[in-house]
C-alpha cells in the first residue's frame, strides 16, 4: 500500500514553455500533498505544501507565480512550471500523506520527474 | 528553525562489514524522525518512524534507534543491495512538513 506516482517521469522542454507535472495517491486518499526539489548531490528542498481544494503554502523564496500547484482531488495534485527556463531544471519530487489510518504522519514520495530545459 | 545533520556524507563497506549511519538533530518539539532510503534517480523509499527516545525499529539488515537528540541507522552485515544514499527527516510537533538531511550515501562492496 501507500503508492504514489508521477507523471511524466522526464520531460525535455524549450526555454520559455510551460511544463505540468502529475502526482497521483494510487491506493489512499492523500489529505495532503507536497512538493520537493532536488538539485545533484543535494538533499531535497521543499517547495509547497497543499491541501485538497485549498490554495497551497509556499515556503519563502519559491515563487508561486512561477510554481503553480492545483489539488483538485484527494488523488491528484498538479505542479506546473510555467515560463520554464534552464535554471528550473531540476528533480522534482512529490510526496504524499494519508488519513490516520495510513499512518498519517508519514510521507510516501513518488518516484520523481526529471525536468530539463533548454 | 530545525536543523538536521547527517554523518558520514558518504561511507564504503566491504560486504558483510556492519556499520552505523548517524542523524543529529535540533527540533523544538519532535512529531516524528524518518528515514528514507534513496536509489539515484529515484523518489526517496519510507523506511522507519521514531516517534520517542528509546524507540528502536528494524527491517531485515537494518536497525535505526533513537535519542533526544540523534538517531543511529544501523546497517548489520550489508549487502551490496544495500548501497544507496539514506537520508533522515524530522517533523515537528503541530506540523507535517519534512527537514531533510544531506544524507549518507553506502556504497557496499562484494
Amino acid at each position: 500500500g501507500a503508492v504514489v506516482s508521477q507523471h511524466p517521469s522526464r520531460v525535455i522542454c524549450k526555454s520559455g514553455t510551460s511544463v505540468k507535472i502529475e502526482c497521483r495517491s494510487l491506493d489512499f486518499q492523500a489529505t495532503t500533498m507536497f512538493w520537493y526539489r532536488q538539485f545533484p548531490k543535494q538533499s531535497l528542498m521543499l517547495m509547497a505544501t497543499s491541501n485538497e481544494g485549498s490554495k497551497a503554502t509556499y515556503e519563502q523564496g519559491v515563487e508561486k507565480d512561477k510554481f503553480l500547484i492545483n489539488h483538485a482531488s484527494l488523488t491528484l495534485s498538479t505542479l506546473t512550471v510555467t515560463s520554464a527556463h534552464p535554471e528550473d531544471s531540476s528533480f522534482y519530487i512529490c510526496s504524499a500523506r494519508g488519513s490516520l489510518a495510513q499512518n498519517q504522519e508519514t510521507q510516501y514520495f513518488g518516484p520523481g520527474t526529471r525536468l530539463l530545459v533548454l | 528553525e530545525d536543523q538536521v545533520t547527517q554523518s558520514p556524507e558518504a561511507l564504503r563497506l566491504q560486504e558483510g562489514e556492519s556499520s552505523s549511519l548517524n542523524c543529529s538533530y535540533t527540533v523544538s518539539g519532535l512529531r516524528g524522525l524518518f528515514w528514507y532510503r534513496q536509489d539515484p534517480g529515484k523518489g526517496p523509499e519510507f523506511l522507519f518512524t521514531l516517534y520517542s527516545a528509546g524507540e528502536e525499529k528494524e527491517k531485515e539488515r537494518l536497525k535505526a534507534t533513537l535519542t533526544k537528540k540523534e538517531s543511529f541507522l544501523h546497517i548489520t552485515a550489508p549487502k551490496p543491495e544495500d548501497s544507496a544514499t539514506y537520508l533522515c527527516a524530522v517533523q515537528e510537533s503541530g506540523d507535517y512538513k519534512l527537514s531533510f538531511g544531506a544524507g549518507t550515501t553506502v556504497t557496499v562492496r562484494a
